[in-house]
């Protein structure tokens, strides 16, 4: 089971920090991934992270701005994210991947998504 | 980046169907293309991996096919519960992406 928390309103600009706790598997042993949708839109590919923490990936459009990271002790997968825009304003899903390395890959649990608006 | 578009859009179906949803992607990701259903206000669900893997726990209605740049997902005797939105996404190479989904429904 996944669970996020964190989401909420913000301005643009301003930032926020997504969690995701995980219970019911060796989380340490999966990949993991936020997945993001705007309001009436299709699903987009925020960032990855590997069962070890390393690498991590990101999508262009939040390169630079949002950041990735874990805790294999604590169960727990997080996104940092600074400098949002409106354009970021969407429901965050975290996603388990796989316990291979890329592209052997799928996301096969994910949380309920937590809510994102930016707005002033 | 590796493009994914899906054909049709949306599309009207009947119980008891049988419907195919087409992905391309605009370059060779062997087999890996991965499929999932979402239902309005709830998360995606992983239905078919690496192309034509049934997920488990998935009803065997649902087929995946194809390589390298086309891929279909077929749903054979069309269920209610299978009214929904469908994605494909490949996990080729990062970024990671999806393609725009097919809607099915009534």
């Amino acid at each position: 089971q996944l669970v996020e928390s964190g989401g909420g309103l913000v301005k643009p600009g301003g930032s926020l920090r997504l969690s995701c706790a995980a219970s019911g598997f060796i989380f340490g042993s999966y990949s993991m991934s936020w997945v993001r949708q705007a309001p009436g839109k299709g699903l987009e590919w925020v960032s990855y992270i590997s069962s070890s923490g390393s690498p991590m990936y990101y999508a262009d459009s939040v390169k630079g701005r949002f950041s990735i990271s874990r805790d294999n002790a604590l169960n727990s997968l997080h996104l940092q994210m600074n400098s949002l825009r409106d354009e970021d304003t969407a429901v965050y899903y975290c996603a388990r991947g796989s316990y291979k390395l890329l592209p052997d890959d799928a996301f096969d649990i994910w949380g309920q998504g937590t809510m994102v608006t930016v707005s002033s | 980046d590796i493009q994914m578009t899906q054909s049709p859009s949306s599309l009207s179906a009947s119980v008891g169907d049988t419907v195919t949803i087409t992905c391309r992607a605009s370059q060779s990701i062997s087999a890996y293309l991965n499929w999932y259903q979402q239902k309005p206000g709830k998360a995606p669900k992983l239905l078919i991996y690496a192309s034509s893997s049934l997920q488990s726990g998935v009803p065997s209605r649902f087929s995946g096919s194809g390589i390298e740049t086309y891929f279909t997902l077929t749903i054979t005797s069309l269920q209610p519960e299978d009214f929904a939105t469908y994605f494909c996404q490949q996990s080729y190479s990062v970024p990671l992406t999806f393609g725009p989904g097919t809607k099915v429904d009534i």
